[in-house]
């Protein structure tokens, strides 16, 4: 099994619908992350949480929210879901900053 | 504004031959760097990282490079292989914020 799941790997979805794009890992990391992979911008951070308890925007925040159900998921949702929020989209989780992250094989949603 | 810096989308090396990605950041407080290698319908992979206390940390055919002066890094592979045909990302973050800048990455393509 992967350390880092993402669900569902591919997803259309409607403007105006809700959505939500899951994650577990299996890594027993506090820290998780959600980033948005667009061509020609790179990864952009848009929440993470260091544990439960604590939760954090991202550069790109707006549109979207999160919740840490447990250590190990922390899911991503679009309340209405518009155009511009079709990306590629990769949860990470990370033991501390000398580590870098473990990264999700991601989330490919289309917004129609 | 983008705090790090990719210019180079696309590179082109034959087999055997030097690959040397590029990478340039803006914030003198980035301390921590690291390089993912990403593989299509794959989550990016942590290839190497540098500490701001080095200039150079060598891995195997990767060594990434770092000039604190010019705020700049670079990787190099040595001999490149076409299995290295990917997209490279580089990642900066400060110590202490646990979540790393990433740039907008470089697909690097090693010909046979």
């Amino acid at each position: 099994d992967a350390d880092v799941t993402q669900t569902p790997r591919n997803r259309i979805t409607k403007t105006g619908k809700r959505i939500m794009l899951e994650c577990s890992q299996t890594k027993g990391h506090d820290r998780m992350y959600w980033y948005r992979q667009d061509p020609g911008l790179g990864l952009r951070l848009i929440y993470y949480s260091f544990d439960v308890k604590d939760i954090n925007k991202g550069e790109i925040s707006d549109g979207y929210s999160v919740s840490r159900q447990a250590q190990a998921k922390f899911s991503l949702s679009l309340e209405s879901a518009i155009p511009n929020q079709t990306a590629l989209y990769f949860c990470a989780t990370s033991e501390d900053t000398g580590y870098g992250y473990t990264f999700g094989s991601g989330t490919r949603l289309t917004v129609v | 504004d983008q705090q790090v810096k990719q210019n180079s989308p696309s590179l082109s090396v034959q087999e055997g031959r030097i690959s040397i990605l590029n990478c340039d950041y803006t914030n003198s407080m980035f301390d921590y760097f690291l390089w993912y290698k990403k593989y299509p319908a794959e989550g990016p992979t942590f290839l190497i990282s540098i500490s701001s206390i080095k200039d150079k940390n060598e891995d195997g055919r990767f060594t990434v490079f770092l000039n604190k002066s010019a705020k700049h890094l670079s990787l190099h592979i040595v001999p490149s292989q076409p299995g290295d045909s990917a997209v490279y990302f580089c990642a900066a973050s400060t110590s202490g914020t646990y979540k790393y800048i990433f740039g907008t990455g470089t697909r690097l393509k090693v010909l046979a």
